[in-house]
């Protein structure tokens, strides 16, 4: 069982700032496998990266994703107040297609 | 729009059953795995089971397995997940979602639907 853990728990950021935030495998994941989604209140999560790199359709260009061995990354170059959302990583690699725990970006 | 929609949540004792459905159009539908996740009040996405797109396919996370079961109506173009032996813990917002294989990732949710289990 893969387990994906996020960093940090919240981040509390101002306008314009970058934003940079971790999800961590218990161990490899090919990049393929792996998805960010963006999580507001009261709605159902929406997807954000997938292939750890590729933006999403309707994903704006400030974000993006990147790998380093079993380290994935989702930066936001200059976070907007829209961002503020809880942010899950995903994996696909195989059965349970679990979540991290999520980031709380303020 | 919603694209999937989803119906059969409500309030429940521990111990008993209830039935979620998840309907959408044949080209939304069809020929695509349906994944279901919860998310536990104030906590985080919990991934639940899966059905593959021919009903051949059945996954369930350990927190479930033996007591939910997922099968699909293809001439309906609708998922179901029946709930059995209903725990407080089961307690949450159960989701729908599209699984695509481009982009490899759940490309389409369901609105959700609450399920609260209690005595």
């Amino acid at each position: 069982e893969i387990v994906l853990t996020q960093s940090p728990d919240t981040l509390s950021l101002s306008p314009g700032e970058r934003a940079t935030l971790s999800c961590r495998a218990s161990q490899t994941v090919s990049s393929a496998y792996l998805v960010w989604y963006q999580q507001k209140p009261g709605q159902a999560p929406r997807l954000l990266i997938y292939g750890a790199s590729r933006r999403a359709t309707g994903t704006p260009e400030r974000f993006s994703g990147s790998v380093s061995e079993t380290d994935f990354t989702l930066t936001i170059s200059r976070v907007e107040p829209e961002d503020s959302a809880v942010y899950y990583c995903q994996q696909f690699a195989g059965s349970p297609f679990d979540f991290g725990q999520g980031t709380r970006l303020e | 729009q919603v694209q999937l929609e989803q119906s059969g949540g409500g309030v429940t004792q521990p111990g008993k059953s209830l039935r979620l459905s998840c309907s959408g159009s044949k080209i939304i539908f069809s020929g695509h795995g349906i994944h279901w996740v919860r998310q536990g009040p104030g906590k985080g996405l919990e991934w639940v089971a899966l059905i593959g797109h021919d009903g051949s396919q059945k996954n369930y996370a350990d927190s479930v397995k033996g007591r939910f079961t997922v099968s699909r109506d293809t001439s309906r173009n609708t998922a179901f997940l029946q709930m059995d032996s209903l725990r407080v813990e089961d307690t949450a917002m159960y989701y729908c979602a599209r699984y695509e294989g481009t982009p490899r990732a759940f490309d389409i949710w369901g609105q959700g639907t609450p399920v609260t289990v209690s005595s």
